[in-house]
């Protein structure tokens, strides 16, 4: 089993649409989760982190399933902007951060 | 503040040519990373720093080598290019604190081609 899995995609949506995202990982020691957003070309940059109980910023929510090994990215009233690529990322087992290798999210208007 | 800074932005070598890139962060990070980025591998940890005078390797070490200079400068070396070296290099660094894995701020990325 892959550190960590995300569905490629790509997920092809319109605006205004609600679209999701899942990502699994392997190592359940596994302490910090976060979503990354990169544009095309672009660095990744931090979305926002996953807690425990989940949280929401804005029109983005994030889920952590601790028992399934499992995080989700809710996207509500999709818009163009949001078209980019969304890394999946947990610590790994004593090293730096491990990525996924990404759900790419296309809106059209 | 500029974040982190890389460079340079684009770089063509030959097979077998050397060079460094330039990664430096102004935030007082005290952990700094290299990663590389293929399509469809995904970003891939080279090496990693986790304070300033230790290093250590990641995923694919292999064909690189790094220094970490000060605090603020993590330099990542190759040695002899080979074309399976072509690639996006992105440097990152975070502020670790204990056992938790704080956000890491990525510079710009350097396009290499290695022919």
């Amino acid at each position: 089993r892959k550190e960590v899995e995300q569905d490629p995609g790509p997920f092809n949506v319109p605006e205004g649409a609600t679209v999701a995202f899942n990502c699994t990982y392997s190592n359940s020691a596994s302490q910090s989760f976060f979503w990354y957003r990169q544009d095309c070309r672009k660095e990744p940059k931090l979305l926002m982190s996953v807690y425990s109980s989940g949280n929401e910023d804005g029109r983005f929510t994030a889920q952590l399933n601790r028992a399934s090994q499992y995080i989700s990215l809710l996207i509500r009233d999709s818009k163009l902007s949001d078209s980019a690529t969304y890394l999946c990322v947990v610590n790994g087992a004593g090293t730096a951060l491990i990525f996924g290798k990404g759900t790419t999210l296309s809106v059209s208007s | 503040n500029a974040g982190v800074t890389q460079t340079p932005k684009f770089q063509v070598l030959k097979t077998g040519q050397s060079m460094t890139l330039q990664c430096a962060q102004d935030m007082n990070h005290n952990s700094m990373y290299w990663y590389r980025q293929d399509p469809g591998m995904g970003l891939r940890l080279i090496y990693y720093s986790a304070s300033e005078g230790t290093t250590d390797k990641g995923e694919v070490p292999n064909g690189y080598n790094v220094s970490r200079l000060n605090k603020r400068e993590f330099s990542l070396r190759l040695e002899s290019a080979a074309p399976s070296q072509t690639s996006v290099y992105f440097c990152a660094s975070s502020h670790r604190t204990g056992r938790s894995y704080n956000e890491q701020f990525f510079g710009p990325g350097t396009r290499l081609t290695v022919l």
